[in-house]
């Protein structure tokens, strides 16, 4: 099973970000999206499609459905600038997978 | 407060093994439902996925990694292990641990220690 992201998206300030997930059948999954910054480590900021974790602002939101799982992020803001990365469970490998991430650039 | 904070060896040689530790607070893996994970990313390349451990001490590996990874947990110390056996250059990643949700979320993840294998 391969997620596929996006290398790099660029958005200006205030804007919104889309940035997208592709798998076969991905909406079947249960897709989470990580925010990693340089020199540091990840941070959860969607579960289970769509949840956030206490903390995290409610600009960020997830979708999820056919062969695309999106994150969303309302308001760009320079701090969001980041690696973004979508997980699921590989039910044919019996273990988690991570695409291979989306850089997003604040202009 | 959760807390992870992973700890090892910062240069190994090749064919030698890597022993981790992840020392953790908040919780303990004792209690139902709680898991932790080894996840590495190479520099400059993206997450992969290592091991798990579960309360129940039922343990689960990386498909591709399997045979080179033990993983192991001391509950009175708070503490799970990853050894990973004949290490090579490619292995060169900075590792970390993290809680595991049961929907496989990895929600609190340590800081990260960075290896590098060579001789």
């Amino acid at each position: 099973y391969v997620l596929t992201q996006p290398p790099s998206v660029s958005v200006a300030p205030g804007k919104t970000a889309i940035i997208t997930c592709a798998g076969n059948n991905i909406g079947s999954k249960s897709v989470h999206w990580y925010q990693q910054k340089p020199g540091q480590a990840p941070v959860l900021v969607i579960y289970h499609d769509s949840d956030r974790p206490s903390g995290i602002p409610e600009r960020f939101s997830g979708s999820n459905s056919g062969n695309t799982a999106t994150l969303t992020i309302s308001r760009v803001e320079a701090g969001d600038e980041a690696d973004y990365y979508c997980q699921v469970w590989d039910i044919s490998s019996n273990h988690p997978l991570f695409g291979g991430g989306t850089k997003l650039t604040v202009l | 407060q959760v807390t992870l904070k992973e700890s090892g060896p910062a240069l190994v040689k090749p064919t030698q093994t890597l022993t981790l530790t992840c020392t953790f607070s908040g919780f303990s893996l004792s209690t139902t439902g709680k898991r932790v994970s080894w996840i590495r990313q190479p520099p400059g390349k993206a997450l992969e996925w290592l091991a798990r451990i579960d309360w129940a001490d039922d343990k689960f590996y990386s498909t591709s990694l399997k045979t080179r990874l033990t993983i192991s947990k001391d509950t009175s110390k708070n503490q799970v292990v990853l050894t990973m056996t004949n290490m090579d250059p490619v292995d060169t990643a900075t590792y970390y641990c993290a809680r595991t949700l049961d929907a496989s979320a990895f929600d609190i993840w340590g800081q990260g220690t960075m290896v590098t294998v060579s001789s």
